[in-house]
């Protein structure tokens, strides 16, 4: 069974400061993780994702994210935000086990970047 | 390429009624999954495919039914609307390896009254 925690339901963050996005998830083999993005009224847009590797992934618009294994988190990252980074971020899981056809995902956290 | 496209972008409709979402991809991408986004509660699978002619539930798929006849067109059937169907709908494709990302179409906003 695959699922996947975002705990906090709004981030809210200064312009020019660093942001994290929280993200456990739990799996029965290894997993494949993904951070999406969401603007209004828009469709998601895939961000980044952990296959294997290095534990530290970079994807689009300065986006990063650690993977960690002993802690099963994915924490999304970013050195300094922009306003334009104001979004729903939604993280997902995805079992390399048990047949999942489709990725879990988090309930989504609402990124407030303030001027 | 046109991504995933999904149709129409609006609907309202009334109690007991039915309709059809429009999903396509033209990436033949051999997986298709319908999700609908709450406010509060995240994306929730309603059904998916793996394949033509192979499809399956997923976590909320009551008062849904789909059907894959070819790989590009995923459609999504309401059967008798209620208004807690009232949601927006989005359609996404990937391909089959695990690791790959899915993509997603724009959405369908619906209200039924």
């Amino acid at each position: 069974a695959q699922s996947v925690a975002q705990p906090e339901d709004q981030v809210n963050v200064a312009e020019g400061n660093p942001l994290t996005v929280k993200c456990t998830y739990s799996v029965s083999g290894n997993p494949y993780l993904f951070w999406y993005v969401q603007y209004p009224n828009r469709g998601l847009q895939f961000l980044l994702k952990y296959i294997t590797g290095d534990n530290l992934v970079k994807g689009s618009y300065g986006f990063e994210a650690e993977f960690n294994k002993s802690q099963t988190s994915f924490h999304l990252k970013k050195p300094s935000a922009l306003v334009s980074d104001s979004a729903l971020y939604f993280c997902a899981v995805r079992d390399n086990l048990g047949g999942s056809y489709i990725p879990t995902f988090g309930r989504g956290t609402s990124l407030i970047v303030h001027p | 390429n046109a991504g995933v496209t999904q149709t129409p972008k609006f609907q309202v409709l009334k109690t007991g009624q039915s309709m059809t979402l429009q999903c396509a991809q033209d990436m033949n991408h051999e997986y298709m999954s319908w999700y609908r986004q709450d406010p509060g509660m995240g994306l929730r699978l309603i059904h998916y495919s793996v394949g033509a002619g192979i499809t399956d539930q997923g976590e909320v798929p009551n008062g849904y039914n789909v059907s894959r006849s070819t790989t590009e067109d995923f459609p999504l059937r309401l059967l008798s609307a209620a208004p807690s169907q009232t949601s927006v709908y989005f359609c996404a494709s990937s391909y089959s390896n695990p690791n790959n990302e899915q993509f997603f179409g724009p959405g369908t906003r619906l209200t039924v009254l």
